[in-house]
């Protein structure tokens, strides 16, 4: 069974250029969620998408937003890159219901030079 | 929002047990996750608690008190590949599946 999978894996942009991350969650989850992990802040949430619909957004500006599709898979955009965007960006899944454990993709390391 | 304390680091012997401890603020809990993560890879689910009580699973145990706000994970036999951080998390409130993140324990495994 493959598990939560993330593209691309690395990536450098320059700041102020915009950025889009791509997951799919492991075969029959429907809930996506999104973290961002930095050596000074940790793992912080991003948002949290099921059925197609943003169901809970952490303490981040607008400039971060996602999407998801009717396949469960899903997107993450960031515009108007900053250099404190750098981070490794994390996808986990899990099954619907609450007490379901919730796995991890490999991530996304985004540098902003 | 929520606090989660942990210790930044810790160094134990190959072969030996650690615990290593996690607390929260009890208000809306809705469960407890351990985690590991090697340095340059994801976190990797070890173990989830939601009712009071040990969970063992071979090497690696988890402990929670949901009337302490407290967790520990017990990590047996250490090997050297042990060598980790170890991230605790908290789910808070009924329909919400966001994790809340301490800021890990560095293990370090020593021969």
């Amino acid at each position: 069974k493959a598990g939560v999978t993330q593209t691309p894996r690395y990536l450098i942009k320059t700041r102020g250029q915009q950025v889009t991350l791509s997951c799919s969650p492991i075969s029959g989850h429907r809930s996506v969620s999104w973290y961002q992990q930095t050596p000074g802040q940790g793992l912080q949430f991003l948002f949290e998408y099921f059925s197609e619909t943003q169901r809970n957004k952490g303490n981040f500006p607008g400039r971060f937003s996602g999407r998801q599709f009717s396949n469960s898979r899903s997107e993450m955009n960031v515009s108007t890159l900053e250099l404190g965007d750098s981070a490794l960006y994390l996808c986990a899944s899990s099954l619907a219901g609450i007490g379901n454990t919730i796995y991890f993709g490999e991530g996304s390391w985004l540098t902003v030079v | 929002g929520q606090n989660i304390d942990q210790p930044t680091e810790m160094t134990a012997t190959e072969g030996a047990i650690v615990q290593i401890n996690c607390t929260y603020q009890t208000s809306g809990f809705n469960g407890l996750f351990w985690y590991q993560q090697h340095a340059g890879e994801a976190p990797t689910f070890l173990s989830y608690n939601v009712l009071d009580g040990l969970e063992e699973k071979g090497r690696f145990s988890s402990f929670l008190s949901r009337s302490k706000g407290y967790s520990y994970l017990l990590l047996k036999e250490l090997q050297m590949k042990d060598s980790a951080s170890y991230l605790c998390a908290v789910r808070m409130d009924t329909g919400r599946r966001a994790l809340t993140f301490g800021s890990g324990t560095r293990l370090q495994v020593q021969p």
